[in-house]
């Protein structure tokens, strides 16, 4: 099984400035038909998971452009440019490579 | 827009039975896998079953192998997970999920 590993677990940032989450995983995330199957989830307080970014760096149909994706094979990162208090809450990778896993999570919070 | 709705959760015994459902609307779901989810409370996310668009391919998490079904009916737009011989480390929020969209999670508590 793959094994996802984020970087840091948690994250403060005062609003306005730029955030980056790592994420890696165990074995390349590249599949034979060209696509890498890496997504970042955001889990509000008290909301469900919801779609940031599916195979990498396609931002899901609603998410503001300061989000953004990048990386290849097993290493990837969720770059924020600029931090609204509204993105306070959990980030998650997770690979459908195989049968999908989530990283451990990473918690941010605004100072 | 995509509504995917969970329902079936509850309190049950160490060693009973429930039957989650989820409904989609605004999506076919015949075009996407379809997978289930679980959040222990206070803890991270875990994949629990997935299953391709026609059914013909199933995938568990090693922990609930031969204990949890899944399966779902295209027809109705829906998603099922039939889980057995429960156990105190199932309690959680299942969320199920189509390739880019979630529902808001139903609650199993497994108790005696």
């Amino acid at each position: 099984d793959i094994v996802m590993t984020q970087t840091p677990l948690s994250l403060s940032v005062t609003p306005g400035q730029a955030a980056s989450i790592s994420c890696r995983s165990s074995q390349s995330l590249l599949y034979s038909d060209g696509k890498t199957y890496l997504y970042w989830n955001l889990q509000k307080p008290g909301q469900s998971p919801q779609l940031l970014i599916y195979e990498v760096s396609n931002r899901f149909s609603g998410v503001p452009d300061r989000f953004s994706g990048s990386g290849s094979g097993t290493n990837f990162t969720l770059k924020i440019s600029r931090v609204e208090a509204e993105d306070v809450g959990v980030y998650y990778c997770m690979q459908s490579r195989q049968r999908p896993s989530f990283g451990q999570g990473t918690k941010l919070e605004i100072k | 827009e995509v509504q995917v709705v969970e329902s079936g959760g509850g309190l049950v015994q160490p060693g009973g039975s429930l039957r989650l459902s989820c409904v989609v609307s605004g999506f076919s779901i015949s075009s996407s896998w379809m997978k289930w989810v679980r959040q222990a409370p206070g803890k991270g996310l875990e994949w629990v079953a997935g299953i391709k668009q026609d059914g013909s391919e199933k995938s568990y998490v090693d922990s609930v192998k031969g204990r949890f079904t899944i399966s779902r009916d295209n027809a109705n737009n829906s998603l099922y997970l039939q889980m057995s011989s429960l156990r105190a480390d199932d309690t959680a929020v299942y969320y199920c999920a189509t390739w880019s969209t979630w529902g808001q999670g139903t609650l199993v508590t497994v108790s005696s």
